[in-house]
């Protein structure tokens, strides 16, 4: 069955700190791996997004990463700010479908 | 460029109410979404469209229809409607090319 999991269910952290949001995936074959950021009340909005070939990909103080092998992704959010605190979601699709997988998501929350 | 917006943001309906919720974009996207968020959940999707005059069931259609009236919107119906349904609906538009998907603000729903 297709399922994406994402660990921890929660955080905090110090304004300044760094962090990262883990996320696992059983989706075949895969297409493509985005990280969402959303905000409490909004809609998810795109960080990044990721295919097979690529390890790496980063969007200002998001860098996120992945091991296709292992069917691993890390979201990291360096020197967070305030405006960090969110959800972040990792969602996966698979190839030749029009569908994605949700993970249930980090809530992240920064503190001053 | 509004981009995906929703009507309405809030609602309130009794058990075996009917409604309607609304979903347009403006990017001249082909691929639309409805999507309901519950706690604790990733994102479920209700239906898909494809294409103008095309729709597809999603992971978690019953209780609900859909109508893809263009290609600008698409609407969410449901004709009569149970504390089940108590959700964040988000509609969102899928780009061709990048295969990225953009999401409205969503609407709150309340079902007693």
């Amino acid at each position: 069955k297709n399922q994406v999991e994402q660990s921890p269910q929660s955080l905090i952290i110090l304004e300044g700190k760094n962090c990262t949001l883990q996320c696992n995936y059983t989706v075949s074959p895969f297409s493509n791996l985005r990280w969402y950021k959303q905000d409490t009340g909004r809609g998810p909005v795109s960080l990044t997004i990721m295919t097979f070939s690529e390890n790496t990909k980063s969007n200002g103080r998001y860098t996120a990463t992945l091991d296709a092998d292992t069917k691993q992704s890390s979201l990291h959010i360096t020197a967070s700010q305030l405006s960090d605190s969110a959800s972040y979601i990792c969602v996966v699709s698979a190839k030749g479908t029009y569908k994605y997988i949700f993970g249930t998501g980090t809530r992240l929350k920064v503190l001053a | 460029n509004a981009g995906v917006t929703q009507t309405p943001k809030f609602q309130v309906l009794k058990t075996g109410q009917s409604m309607t919720l609304q979903c347009a974009q403006d990017m001249n996207h082909n691929s639309m979404y409805w999507y309901r968020q519950d706690p604790g959940m990733g994102l479920r999707l209700i239906y898909y469209s494809a294409s103008e005059g095309t729709t597809d069931k999603g992971e978690v259609p019953n209780g609900y229809n859909v109508s893809r009236l263009n290609k600008r919107e698409f609407s969410l119906r449901l004709e009569s409607a149970a504390p089940s349904q108590t959700s964040v609906y988000f509609c969102a538009s899928r780009d061709l090319y990048s295969y990225e998907q953009y999401f409205g603000p969503g609407t709150r729903l309340t079902v007693t």
